[in-house]
C-alpha cells in the first residue's frame, strides 16, 4: 500500500528566503510523486510531478523537487520566497498496488511567508 | 476555458435536506474523483469512477451516492444531510496513461454548509 508523510504541518520562512518543505513516502511499486499548491479558498493546482523520468523536477513559480528514492524522499524547495508562496502544500502519490486509481494525500504543510 | 468546473460553488442547506453538486470536466479525461476537505484541509478520497464505472467507493455513509452520466460528468447526491458534512467538496479528473495516472486536475471546489 502506498502512503505519504509530510514533516512538517506549519512552515514560517521571511520574504526572499529559502523554503523547504519535506515529503516522505512509502510504496511497493515505482511511484509517481506530485505537488500540490492550495491558496486560500482556492481549489488545488499542480506545481509539478515526478512520473519516474528525470530525478530533479522544476515546476511551475520557481519551485522544483528531488526524488530520491534510497531515501523515499519527494521535498519541494525554492530558493527565494514570495509573499504569493503563502498557501496549503500537498504531497501526492499514486502508485500500481491495490491502490489502482486512488492518489493518497499527505495532511498537508501550512505555508506563512513574512515580510 | 474552465477545464474541471463545479456547481453550485457555495451551497447552505438545513440538516435532513437532499442536496446535489455537480461536476464537469471538458479535459477528455476517463477518470473522476470526489474528494471531501475538512476544515483542517485534510483531502480525503470518497469515491472514483473511471468510464462511468465506480472504482473507489471508500468508507462513505451510503447517503451520499455518485453518479456518472458520461465520462464527462461525476455528480455526487446527498440524501438527509448532518452537520458532519459541512466541509468542501472537490471535484477531480485525470487520465490513465499506460499503468499509471497522469496528474489530477482539480474543480474549485463546493463549499456546504450544514445549519
Amino acid at each position: 500500500a502506498q502512503s505519504v508523510t509530510q514533516l512538517d504541518s506549519h512552515v514560517s520562512v521571511s520574504e526572499g528566503t529559502p523554503v523547504l518543505l519535506r515529503c516522505n513516502y512509502s510504496s511497493s511499486y515505482s511511484p509517481s510523486l506530485f505537488w500540490y499548491v492550495q491558496h486560500p479558498n482556492k481549489g488545488l493546482q499542480l506545481l509539478l510531478k515526478y512520473t519516474s523520468a528525470a530525478t530533479l523536477v522544476k515546476g511551475i513559480n520557481g519551485f522544483e523537487a528531488e526524488f530520491k528514492k534510497s531515501e523515499t524522499s519527494f521535498h519541494l524547495t525554492k530558493p527565494s520566497a514570495h509573499m504569493s508562496d503563502a498557501a496549503e502544500y500537498f504531497c501526492v502519490v499514486s502508485d500500481q498496488t491495490d491502490s489502482w486509481g486512488k492518489f493518497q494525500f499527505g495532511a498537508g504543510t501550512q505555508v506563512v511567508v513574512t515580510p | 476555458d474552465t477545464a474541471v468546473s463545479q456547481t453550485p460553488k457555495y451551497l447552505v442547506t438545513q440538516m435532513g435536506n437532499d442536496k446535489s453538486i455537480k461536476c464537469e470536466q471538458n479535459l477528455g479525461h476517463d477518470t473522476m474523483y470526489w474528494y471531501k476537505q475538512d476544515s483542517k484541509k485534510f483531502l480525503k478520497i470518497m469515491f472514483s469512477y473511471n468510464n462511468k464505472e465506480l472504482i473507489i467507493n471508500e468508507t462513505v455513509p451510503n447517503r451520499f451516492s455518485p453518479k456518472s452520466p458520461d465520462k464527462a460528468h461525476l455528480n455526487l447526491h446527498i440524501n438527509s444531510l448532518e452537520l458532519g458534512d459541512s466541509a468542501v467538496y472537490f471535484c477531480a479528473s485525470s487520465r490513465l496513461s499506460g499503468i499509471s495516472y497522469n496528474e489530477q486536475f482539480f474543480g474549485p471546489g463546493t463549499r456546504l454548509t450544514v445549519l
